[in-house]
């Protein structure tokens, strides 16, 4: 079963608008990170939040993490067409190994 | 667009070939992963390499097998591959193994033939 799983699987919005996509995750974490993937690119990193943290915010985006429900939202703000992409939460496991792992994915698609 | 490079962007092989995929940090990490992304699927972790020691093995099969001459360079070699292994083939690097943000590789992709 998936550490990370993202919600909703695609997304489809107008620009201008705000475009929320969440990630529910199973284990005890130290920090949860959002991605962003273009097409067939490599994965470029977000924003991390750690597990002491509710909130965070860089430009367009706001990321919240709630511990207590294991759940995370990323939030952006005014989209653009050019932040239609696929998005990803990944996550380390506390006390695991040395490495994070990666939801599904949601795809986003902001229509000009 | 970062400071990991891979080559070849694309590669088409046949079953019988033997090919190399090849990863390159210019960010002084000391941590480097491969990942494959195959459609609808989540990317999966291959191998990870933390001060040139692998400390990662997700069952790769061994047609797969990694190399990492330092810190910088992280190799793939393929050899006898199915189709199945056509993907997008990612590479990463991070300061340390674990929990620090990754930087990725534009990727390979690779089709089987």
């Amino acid at each position: 079963s998936q550490q990370g799983e993202e919600d909703p699987q695609a997304l489809s919005i107008q620009e201008g608008e705000n475009a929320t996509m969440n990630c529910s995750y199973k284990t005890s974490i130290n920090n949860l990170q959002w991605y962003r993937q273009n097409s067939g690119r490599g994965l470029v990193h977000l924003i991390l939040i750690r597990s002491n943290e509710r909130e965070k915010h860089s430009g367009r985006l706001r990321v919240t993490l709630d511990t207590s429900k294991k759940s995370s939202s990323l939030l952006i703000t005014a989209s653009r067409a050019a932040d239609t992409a696929s998005y990803f939460c990944a996550t380390d496991v506390w006390g695991g190994s040395e490495k994070l792992v990666f939801g599904k994915g949601t795809k986003l698609t902001v229509n000009p | 667009e970062t400071g990991v490079t891979q080559t070849p962007r694309h590669l088409v092989m046949g079953m019988t070939n033997k090919k190399s995929l090849k990863c390159e940090q210019h960010l002084g990490h000391n941590a480097m992963y491969w990942y494959k992304q195959s459609a609808k699927k989540p990317l999966e972790l291959m191998f990870v390499y933390n001060f040139k020691e692998q400390t990662e093995n997700n069952s790769v099969p061994s047609r797969f097998s990694p190399e990492c001459p330092n810190s910088s360079h992280l190799f793939l070699h393929l050899h006898t591959l199915q189709p199945e292994d056509s993907a997008l083939y990612l590479c990463a690097s991070s300061q340390v193994a674990g929990e620090d943000t990754q930087y990725f590789g534009p990727g390979t992709r690779l089709t089987v033939l």
